[in-house]
């Protein structure tokens, strides 16, 4: 398959434990974006990637969460000591021009 | 402070019928617009998308207009079928290929048979 993969698919964890969730884009997208989305809300921008660029941290809700793309492939998205307020799906979505590619997204739930 | 807005939350037409799903943005920046479909438990599908310089794209059964003047867009889908029942988000962009989205909070479509 040629599109965005996220894994895992489903995330429990305990409060205050971190969390590492990764996305493999679609080849030769420079481009890697995360997004989340929680209960009855739209999607929530969190960091992007652009080749070598700085990445636009500017969506990332506190410090706890983090962010790193090797190359122009895989990214993983950390959250440390995580709160019940991040509870949401996360989604990655890839591009090479205007339109951005989703993946099936990480559902986490944090008790 | 919300820039992009979809103000009904659901939708319920007659297969069949038309469906129109409306988005209204704040942000004269904006440059360019999608819509992406989603289902449960599955992560948001590309739909249709609009430039600016456009005020009509349609693609089959869909169609989107934009009015630049009202800052106001719509997706119509006809004729509606019930695999089109999903919930639908507008999202829109400033000029530059790559730069992030800005998602209204999405409309659930239902669409009965």
């Amino acid at each position: 398959g040629a599109g965005v993969s996220q894994s895992p698919s489903n995330k429990v964890t305990e409060k205050g434990k971190d969390v590492e969730l990764r996305c493999d884009p679609i080849s030769g997208h420079t481009a890697l974006y995360w997004y989340r989305q929680r209960l009855g809300q739209g999607l929530e921008f969190l960091i992007y990637f652009q080749g070598n660029s700085a990445p636009d941290k500017s969506g990332l809700p506190s410090d706890r969460f983090s962010a790193e793309r090797t190359g122009e492939s895989v990214s993983t998205l950390t959250i440390q000591r995580t709160q019940q307020e991040d509870s949401a799906v996360y989604l990655c979505a890839s591009s090479h021009g205007e339109t951005q590619y989703f993946g099936p997204g990480t559902r986490l739930l944090v008790l | 402070d919300q820039q992009v807005k979809q103000n009904s939350p659901s939708l319920s037409v007659q297969e069949g019928r038309i469906s129109i799903l409306n988005c209204d943005y704040t942000n004269s920046m904006f440059d360019y617009f999608l819509w992406y479909k989603k289902y449960p438990a599955e992560g948001p599908t590309f739909l249709i998308s609009i430039s600016s310089i456009k005020d009509k794209n349609e693609d089959g059964r869909f169609t989107v207009f934009l009015n630049k003047s009202a800052k106001h867009l719509s997706l119509h889908i006809v004729p509606s079928q019930p695999g089109d029942s999903a919930v639908y988000f507008c999202a829109a962009k400033p000029a530059g290929a790559n730069s992030k989205l800005t998602f209204g909070k999405g409309i659930t479509l239902s669409v009965r048979p």
